[in-house]
């Protein structure tokens, strides 16, 4: 069975510290995969998308970037956190191809820029 | 931006009452989902429901889906406390087609 990996589950970190999140998928081959962030009491906004090894597309302009260096690892990372980075980050992957079904998500990681 | 608008942003019933949430979008879509989230944790999957589909059931779930108004319904029959969560619709888009975007989501509090 396909799981979904992602931590660590809770950061606090200093202004202008890096970041890295780190999320793996076992138990499938080349998924699509998601990362999200969600501001309390919101929904998600998508931050990147991934459909296959080095191929990252973003969704919004940001302090964040993302990278794929194998099929089933995801990380995101930031060089420099600002305060406003502060929030739920949610990995997530859904089977290949195109809209073929549910999104799997990972337990979340609550980030804190202090 | 985000396609799905989920209304109401909250619902407070009393348990084994019904519960409906309501969802819009703004274009075609391939597929909708409904996704359930507990405070502070990742989202589960509920359901799913084609873009040829009106109307889909599982459990105590019912899922309508309008294309020609852009919009879905989830309802929950016979709610109970442990269906407190939030609610967000979730669509696929038939462009690009591998974005899931969702709404803000509906907050239920289901009394006891």
């Amino acid at each position: 069975s396909q799981t979904i990996h992602q931590w660590p589950a809770t950061l606090v970190q200093p202004v202008g510290s890096p970041l890295s999140l780190e999320c793996t998928v076992e138990g499938t081959s080349n998924p699509n995969l998601y990362w999200y962030r969600q501001a309390a009491g919101r929904g998600l906004q998508l931050l990147f998308y991934s459909v296959g090894i080095g191929q990252i597309s973003s969704e919004v302009p940001q302090n964040l970037s993302a990278s794929r260096p194998q099929d089933r690892q995801f990380i995101l990372s930031s060089k420099k956190l600002l305060l406003s980075d502060s929030g739920f980050y949610l990995c997530a992957w859904t089977p290949p191809g195109r809209g073929r079904g549910e999104a799997f998500f990972g337990q979340g990681t609550r980030l804190t820029v202090v | 931006s985000q396609q799905g608008e989920e209304d109401p942003q909250a619902l407070s019933i009393q348990e084994g009452e019904n519960a409906t949430m309501n969802c819009s979008y703004k274009t075609s879509i391939n597929n909708l989902q409904w996704y359930r989230q507990n405070s502070g944790r990742g989202l589960v999957h509920l359901i799913l429901i084609r873009s040829n589909e009106r109307e889909k059931h599982s459990g105590r779930l019912r899922v309508t889906l309008d294309t020609s108004k852009k919009s879905s319904s989830l309802l929950i029959t016979a709610s109970r406390a442990a269906d407190t969560a939030s609610y967000f619709c979730a669509t696929v888009h038939n462009t690009g087609g591998f974005k899931t975007i969702f709404g803000a989501g509906t907050r239920l509090f289901v009394k006891a």
